[in-house]
């Protein structure tokens, strides 16, 4: 089946630095990737929509100059977190939607970052 | 705007129960919906998905219906397993390619 492969799993990192998180469509074409952030016990939050060789879509409330996203090619995106806080610390997930692999059989979602800010 | 509410917030049963998970949806113009598990501190893993002209899915222990025309979908779960303890999501993709709208998420411990 379709494989999302995220990276790292954990990242600690001192506030005022960036964090740079992967994600990886293994066998299938990622035409478009989505990042969400989830906090304890609350479901997940569309953070923004990216679609290969254009600028992603943000949603209402998340700085773009803080969450830069990159989709450079059909099997990779990037999410940074620019001069990260604390209050950045949370989960954060991709999920790809591709063609012609999962296409059909809905979003497949990596397996997540951790990411604490101290 | 798609609102998503799934119900209940949290479930505890004994080993071997039938269970069932719900979920409705505000807008019935949606392109398919989807269930999936979650691990604490783990990424989603999609478990069942049915197209809007579906009416039901199955896998193994698991089967989720779809009634478009009154906005829900449940999750039946048969004869549970400690195994089975996570959260359960379901999301709707309103149009292909579109963004998921995500419920709340039923959190489900099994028993032994």
């Amino acid at each position: 089946g379709a494989v999302v492969s995220q990276h790292p799993s954990r990242v600690i990192c001192k506030s005022g630095t960036s964090v740079k998180i992967e994600c990886r469509s293994l066998d299938f074409q990622a035409t478009t990737m989505f990042w969400y952030r989830q906090f304890p016990k609350q479901s997940l939050m569309l953070m923004a929509t990216s679609n290969e060789g254009s600028k992603a879509t943000y949603e209402q409330g998340v700085e773009k100059d803080k969450f830069l996203i990159n989709h450079a090619s059909l099997t990779l995106s990037t999410l940074t977190v620019t001069s990260a806080h604390p209050e950045d610390s949370s989960f954060y997930i991709c999920s790809a939607r591709g063609y012609p692999g999962p296409g059909n059989y809905g979003y497949t979602f990596g397996s997540g970052t951790r990411l604490t800010v101290v | 705007k798609q609102e998503v509410t799934q119900i209940p917030a949290a479930l505890s049963v004994p080993e071997g129960e039938n269970l069932v998970l719900n979920c409705s949806f505000t807008d019935s113009a949606i392109y398919n919906l989807q269930w999936f598990r979650q691990d604490p501190g783990k990424g989603l893993t999609s478990l069942l998905l049915i197209q809007s002209s579906q009416r039901e899915q199955t896998s193994g222990r698991l089967n989720a219906s779809l009634d478009k025309s009154s906005g829900r979908s449940t999750l039946y779960i048969a004869a549970s397993q400690p195994g089975d303890s996570a959260t359960y999501l379901c999301a709707v993709e309103e149009t292909s390619g579109s963004r998921l709208t995500f419920g709340e998420g039923t959190q489900l411990t099994v028993n032994p």
